[in-house]
């Protein structure tokens, strides 16, 4: 398999611009996570699907931002308009359901510069 | 609530000697507990995870991590570290049963291992 991916890697936009972040999970897998790093903040959960259904978005920072999950495989999150201070790399995560496994499957994450 | 803590922004150790990266950890009833180590630019990969039986685990690459129920403590160890074991380390925690659902992590510990 050829793990999680996420596209593009590097993203570099101007503030006010809209920002569509990709995601492919591993094939057979329920979960699917997204998260974001920053020196400030560390890694941030902002929100996980399950089965392509939100469960919890608590950590979505506020409504610039959105995330959907139209099938079991591929998943966007989008920030709109974008602000220097979403600067972060984001990363997107899946694992499958059975008790206890847990695993989470990371992707190589996006970096976002927002000028 | 679910917490995880890395005392140590920062652990030195030089090639060949042991290395331990603490974590402790609070939730409610038992623990699914977690090591995931991230390299430079790269996303996070699974190391070793406790989730019952033995409280020695013992994971990828070499390391391994003892539950300490009594200490709620999930330190990750090594017997003889490598310059290549240099990478940021994170400690996950989520309360056990149930099906698959989100992991807190801690900050992370930065080890540096030196030749």
């Amino acid at each position: 398999d050829a793990g999680v991916i996420q596209s593009p890697r590097h993203e570099v936009t101007e503030m006010g611009q809209e920002v569509t972040l990709r995601c492919k999970p591993i094939s057979g897998h329920d979960y699917l996570f997204w998260y974001r790093q920053t020196m400030m903040r560390g890694l941030e959960l902002l929100i996980y699907f399950n089965n392509n259904v939100p469960i919890d978005d608590s950590g979505m920072p506020e409504d610039r931002f959105s995330a959907k999950m139209p099938n079991a495989s591929f998943s966007t999150l989008k920030i709109q308009p974008s602000e220097p201070r979403d600067s972060a790399v984001y990363f997107c995560a899946s694992s499958p359901t059975s008790p206890h496994t847990d695993t989470q499957y990371f992707g190589p994450g996006t970096r976002l510069t927002v000028l | 609530a679910q917490s995880v803590a890395q005392p140590e922004d920062q652990v030195n150790v030089a090639e060949g000697n042991p290395l331990t990266v603490k974590c402790t950890y609070s939730v409610s009833g038992n623990p699914y507990l977690f090591w995931y180590v991230q390299y430079p630019n790269r996303g996070l990969q699974f190391l070793l995870k406790y989730i019952t039986g033995d409280n020695l685990v013992k994971g990828s690459y070499g390391f391994e991590a003892e539950f300490n129920k009594s200490q709620t403590s999930f330190h990750l160890k090594k017997p003889s570290a490598l310059v290549s074991d240099s990478a940021l380390y994170f400690c996950a925690v989520r309360r056990g049963g149930g099906n698959t659902g989100k992991l807190i992590f801690g900050q992370g510990t930065t080890l540096q291992v030196k030749p």
